[in-house]
């Protein structure tokens, strides 16, 4: 069954430091790589997403950087803040080419004041 | 981004009736819409995928005749819990798909006495 390995499982940094936070994938149907952001109780919101034809996407204090030979790619969070702890789930596209990602099992990112 | 609204936000309901969430997507009109549930703590678990006009697909061990999907126009679907048991209690999850960019709702918490 296809996966998405997602690390670490928690995160605890301290403001202003750098969040990171990997994924590895298998086969895809399609290049198109979405982390989402997830608040408790509230449904997941896009965050930053990147299409391989870079190898690095740039958003504010958000990055992602992608590895295509390597099948993997990361979330950088720059400068982190109290306001970003959440949990973080990166997706890839599953191989059926119907849109359809499978989801990492998610980051708990802390940042300490 | 684009906005996706989901009602009820939470709703509570006795063992063996009927539960209908109602997902909208409000600023465009999506090709496709998933359902995922999710338990705390845990990542996301899609169980279908629905086109406007056209059957569901269910994921491999999502009982379709339990979670019934309908997707009248392409902007809103609707996910029917039938006969709803306490283990059929979770926070559940639709989404609308945009070419490769898929937006979330806020949730439905369903919770089963």
């Amino acid at each position: 069954q296809q996966q998405v390995k997602q690390s670490p499982q928690s995160l605890i940094v301290q403001k202003g430091g750098i969040s990171i936070i990997n994924c590895a994938y298998e086969n895809t149907a399609f290049d198109y790589f979405p982390w989402y952001q997830q608040f408790p109780g509230k449904g997941p919101a896009l965050l930053i997403a990147i299409r391989p034809d870079v190898s690095e996407k740039k958003e504010g204090r958000f990055t992602i950087s992608f590895n295509k030979s390597a099948k993997q790619f990361s979330l950088h969070i720059m400068d982190s803040q109290p306001g970003d702890s959440a949990t973080y789930f990166c997706a890839a596209p599953t191989t059926s080419g119907t849109y359809k990602y499978i989801f990492g099992t998610g980051t708990r990112l802390k940042v300490l004041a | 981004g684009a906005v996706v609204s989901q009602h009820p936000s939470w709703v509570i309901c006795k063992s063996g009736t009927s539960v209908k969430i109602e997902c909208r997507s409000l600023d465009f009109q999506a090709t496709t819409m998933f359902w995922y549930r999710q338990f705390p703590k845990q990542s996301l678990m899609l169980m279908a995928t629905s086109n406007e006009g056209s059957k569901a697909t269910y994921e491999q061990g999502v009982e379709k005749d339990k979670f019934l999907i309908n997707h009248a126009s392409l902007t809103l679907s609707t996910l029917t819990v039938t006969s709803a048991h306490p283990e059929d209690s979770s926070f559940y999850i639709c989404s609308a798909s945009w070419g490769y960019e898929q937006y979330f709702g806020p949730g439905t918490r369903l919770t089963v006495t």
